[in-house]
């Protein structure tokens, strides 16, 4: 069954701590994209890649990291940089222009 | 320049009636158009998508939209609503020689009143 999945579902982090979270597909799908969803504001792009071993930042970078060692793997690391982590991320990728396939989201919060 | 505007942050329609939510876009090259919803605390399910082929496009859940380019408008519609449609809907468009990017609107909430 193809797809993309996101793990955990809900994370909670202590403030200070580096969290990763996790995102796999197995759709053969070159582009793989990270965004950030808070209340009211729709996505916004945090990082993207379209190869392995590359990958660019959105609008909203700082504070987050990624890797993309593996054609099926992304995952965002949020660090202790980031002002105001406490959001929902949705993974998605996709093949040549084509549309974005969405993972099920890991909604993060940190106390 | 790519952009997405979705003019209505909220719909509200009664159960059974037609639904409309506006999209116009602004791309400097052929664009490709999408349209997705959003159930609370979900991913985004794709609806439609418009590639350069028919201009009205039929999607999953008996939605449909239309391209016109001379309006850049791609809005979607539905003969009637139904309790399930209640959603965040995001119109979307890429544009291929900007890679693989796409652009989202902010999103209009439709409600549908029983």
């Amino acid at each position: 069954d193809g797809g993309i999945t996101q793990s955990p579902k809900y994370l909670f982090r202590k403030e200070g701590q580096n969290v990763t979270l996790s995102c796999e597909q197995n759709l053969n799908h070159d582009a793989m994209y990270w965004y950030r969803q808070d209340p009211g504001q729709g996505l916004r792009l945090i990082y993207y890649s379209q190869i392995v071993n590359d990958f660019q930042k959105g609008d909203i970078a700082e504070g987050y990291s990624v890797s993309r060692e593996k054609k099926e793997s992304f995952p965002l690391t949020v660090t202790s940089a980031q002002k105001n982590p406490t959001a929902f991320y949705l993974c998605a990728s996709s093949m040549n222009a084509g549309e974005q396939y969405f993972g099920p989201g890991t909604r993060l919060t940190v106390t | 320049a790519q952009s997405v505007t979705q003019l209505d942050s909220h719909v509200s329609v009664s159960e059974g009636t037609p639904v409309l939510l506006r999209c116009n876009y602004s791309s400097s090259y052929s664009p490709s158009l999408f349209w997705y919803v959003q159930h609370p605390n979900k991913g985004l399910q794709l609806l439609l998508k418009y590639t350069s082929a028919a201009t009205l496009v039929k999607g999953i859940n008996g939605f449909e939209a239309e391209f016109k380019k001379s309006e850049t408008s791609f809005h979607l519609t539905k003969p009637s609503a139904h309790m399930s449609d209640a959603a965040e809907y995001f119109c979307v468009v890429s544009v291929s020689n900007t890679g693989n990017q796409f652009y989202f609107g902010t999103g209009t909430s439709l409600t549908v009143i029983p």
